[in-house]
């Protein structure tokens, strides 16, 4: 069965600096993947889409998304963050066996110091 | 544009009652997925519905839960006899059609005292 691993629990950066969120993921095909972002006591909203093609994905908010097939990875990356992207970010894969649900990580906490 | 809706946003629950969770989903998406997400975790996958079907509940609990989606109205997801263990918050999500790009509404964060 597919899993997804967010090796980072909590994440501090400083307001400007860049960004990197890991994901890794366990798959048996080429893997549907996916980021979303949860602020507090919100739903979730899809930041980027990986489905085929290009491995570099780009987002809203400016974020984007490198898949590495190789590696098994799915990392979100953002320049320069802001105070406004302190929350909680999710990767997920699409499940394998064709349901259409999603395998979800168990969330990486950004907080953004001034 | 009206995203998921889905209410109540928080409900409050003894144990032992019955806790009712309400999903409109986008308009136009006759696709409707069920989650739940336990304290520090991520989402967990309980049930996908169409209209008037039950695809795929292999996320669900054995026992006191069951979802719906009629052919009108909201999508329900029903516990009864509600435990301690239930507390979560609940989140659906739709689509427009069979597809993982799935939209998600607010969540209703149920507590049982």
């Amino acid at each position: 069965a597919q899993s997804v691993t967010q090796p980072d629990i909590h994440i501090t950066v400083s307001e400007g600096a860049s960004l990197e969120l890991r994901c890794n993921y366990s798959y048996g095909a080429t893997p549907y993947l996916f980021w979303y972002v949860q602020s507090p006591g919100q739903g979730l909203q899809l930041l980027l889409k990986y489905f085929s093609g290009d491995t570099l994905v780009q987002g809203i908010k400016g974020f984007e998304a490198e898949f590495k097939r190789s590696q098994s990875s799915f990392n979100l990356r953002k320049p320069s963050v802001h105070w406004s992207d302190a929350a909680e970010y999710f990767c997920a894969v699409g499940d394998e066996g064709g349901r259409r649900a999603l395998t979800f990580g168990s969330g990486t906490r950004l907080q953004v110091q001034p | 544009n009206a995203g998921v809706m889905q209410n109540p946003r928080h409900l409050v629950r003894r144990r032992g009652q019955e806790a009712r969770l309400r999903c409109s989903p986008m308009k136009g998406h006759s696709h409707v997925y069920w989650y739940r997400q336990l304290p520090e975790e991520g989402l967990k996958f309980m049930v996908y519905l169409q209209k008037e079907n039950i695809i795929d509940e292999s996320g669900m609990p054995k026992e006191r839960f069951s979802a719906e989606f009629p052919k009108e109205g909201p999508s329900i997801l029903r516990i009864q006899q509600v435990v301690r263990g239930d507390s979560a918050a609940y989140f659906c999500a739709s689509s427009p059609r069979e597809t993982y790009e799935q939209y998600f509404g607010p969540g209703t964060r149920l507590t049982v005292t």
